[in-house]
């Protein structure tokens, strides 16, 4: 099974739509996890951070199921320029230096 | 505006060439990485410094050098390359405190062709 593993996409939707992703880690130890954007060409950039409490920023939901180890990202009135790449990121463990990467999915905000 | 400066941009060289990436972080950050992307792929973790010393070499070949002057400088020499490293290097800095919510901050790359 791979460590962290993501709908393989791509999401094409329209404007105004909300998208959910998905992602699923295999080591229960981790203890940090995030959602970073990536846009072509670019660097990725931290989104947000996951907490078990789910938290929100905006129209970005986030939720952590530590018992499935599941972790989904929620958006909300999608805006053509959220077309970016999602990428899931999971720490190796309390005090871990090692974040390891989701394939991540696409998504196309189309007009 | 990403707070962590990698130079050069883009670099070409050829397989019997040196060459060095250089990062720098003026956020006091005491951990900083170097991930490489392949067109399509999630970054992938290559080296770890942390205070200043290195702490994780995921074992990479050793024509990729890395090297951590002092707490805000990473660099990456490169000798003898093969086409096939040919990537986006990413450097990257976290505060380095071993909290449980270590975030990355990524500078913007070097697309590195070799020939």
């Amino acid at each position: 099974r791979k460590e962290v593993e993501q709908d393989p996409g791509p999401f094409n939707v329209p404007e105004g739509a909300t998208v959910a992703f998905n992602c699923t880690y295999s080591n229960s130890a981790s203890q940090s996890f995030f959602w970073y954007r990536q846009d072509c060409r670019k660097e990725p950039k931290l989104l947000m951070s996951v907490y078990s409490s789910g938290n929100e920023d905006g129209r970005f939901t986030a939720q952590l199921n530590r018992a499935s180890q599941y972790i989904s990202l929620l958006i909300r009135d999608s805006k053509l320029s959220d077309s970016a790449t999602y990428l899931c990121v999971v720490n190796g463990g309390a005090g871990s230096y090692q974040l390891t990467f989701g394939k991540g999915t696409k998504l196309s905000v189309i007009p | 505006d990403t707070e962590v400066t990698q130079t050069p941009k883009h670099l070409v060289m050829g397989m019997t060439n040196k060459k060095s990436l250089k990062c720098e972080q003026h956020m006091g950050h005491r951990a900083m990485y170097w991930y490489k992307q392949k067109a399509k792929k999630p970054p992938e973790l290559m080296f770890v410094y942390s205070y200043e010393k290195l702490s994780i070499n995921e074992s990479v070949p050793s024509r990729f050098s890395p090297e951590c002057p002092n707490s805000s400088l990473l660099n990456l020499h490169l000798h003898a390359l093969q086409p096939e490293d040919s990537a986006l290097y990413l450097c990257a800095s976290s505060p380095g405190q071993g909290a449980t919510n270590e975030k990355l901050f990524f500078g913007s790359g070097t697309q590195l062709s070799v020939l």
